[in-house]
């Protein structure tokens, strides 16, 4: 059964500033890797989706990366805004058609 | 934006009162999923289908179910409501095959 982590809870973070969220996951045979942005009171925008024969995705300031062998998953994002305050949540299936795992989020806070 | 639309957006009911909860989606995707989300436990999986009149359970289904009569639509039913199902309820859709999946706005339920 897959199960993903995401840590820190909270983190806090100077305008302008390079940034890294973490993800782990137990099941290594990962189908794809899928990260979430959340909004206070709203639902779940897609950011980025990563397939297991891919290394990394990019989307603007955020870049993805996924690592099989270690069971890690990272988001880049560069030169932070004060609007990129909100959660971010990542999620995995265990196979192709099997439903996403959540992990519980990161809630990020860029202070101006 | 997915053409995903959770009806109603809001909802307080009163304990022991059946509630049924609608997803309806124009993209005509395979795969429809129930989720809750709680404090402290995130986003978790309540039931999902994976075709018309095709569905199944997830982690947290007790007391919660589902039909799927047309592809576009996919109700949760809460047979009789109870305090502990008070959330916020998102539906998400998918072509599966590890392809994104895409989030409605939720709705927030609230048993009194």
């Amino acid at each position: 059964k897959q199960e993903v982590t995401q840590i820190p809870a909270a983190l806090s973070v100077p305008e302008g500033e390079n940034l890294v969220l973490n993800c782990s996951f137990t099941d290594s045979a990962i189908y794809n890797l899928q990260w979430f942005r959340q909004d206070p009171g709203k639902g779940l925008t897609s950011l980025l989706l990563i397939q297991s024969s891919q290394r990394e995705q990019t989307s603007g300031r955020l870049n993805a990366s996924l690592d099989k062998s270690s069971g890690r998953s990272t988001l880049y994002i560069a030169a932070s805004q004060p609007g990129d305050s909100a959660t971010y949540l990542c999620a995995a299936p265990s196979s192709g058609n099997t439903p996403l795992v959540f992990g519980k989020g990161t809630r990020l806070s860029v202070i101006a | 934006d997915a053409g995903i639309t959770q009806s109603p957006r809001h909802k307080v009911t009163e304990t022991g009162t059946p509630v049924t909860l609608r997803c309806h989606q124009t993209e005509n995707h395979r795969y429809m999923y129930w989720y809750r989300q709680d404090p402290g436990h995130g986003l978790r999986l309540i039931h999902y289908s994976y075709g018309v009149k095709d569905t199944d359970k997830g982690e947290v289904s007790d007391g919660y179910s589902v039909s799927r009569s047309k592809t576009e639509d996919f109700l949760l039913t809460l047979e009789s409501a109870t305090s502990s199902q008070t959330s916020v309820y998102f539906c998400a859709i998918s072509e599966g095959g590890g392809a994104e999946a895409f989030f409605g706005q939720g709705t927030r339920l609230t048993v009194v």
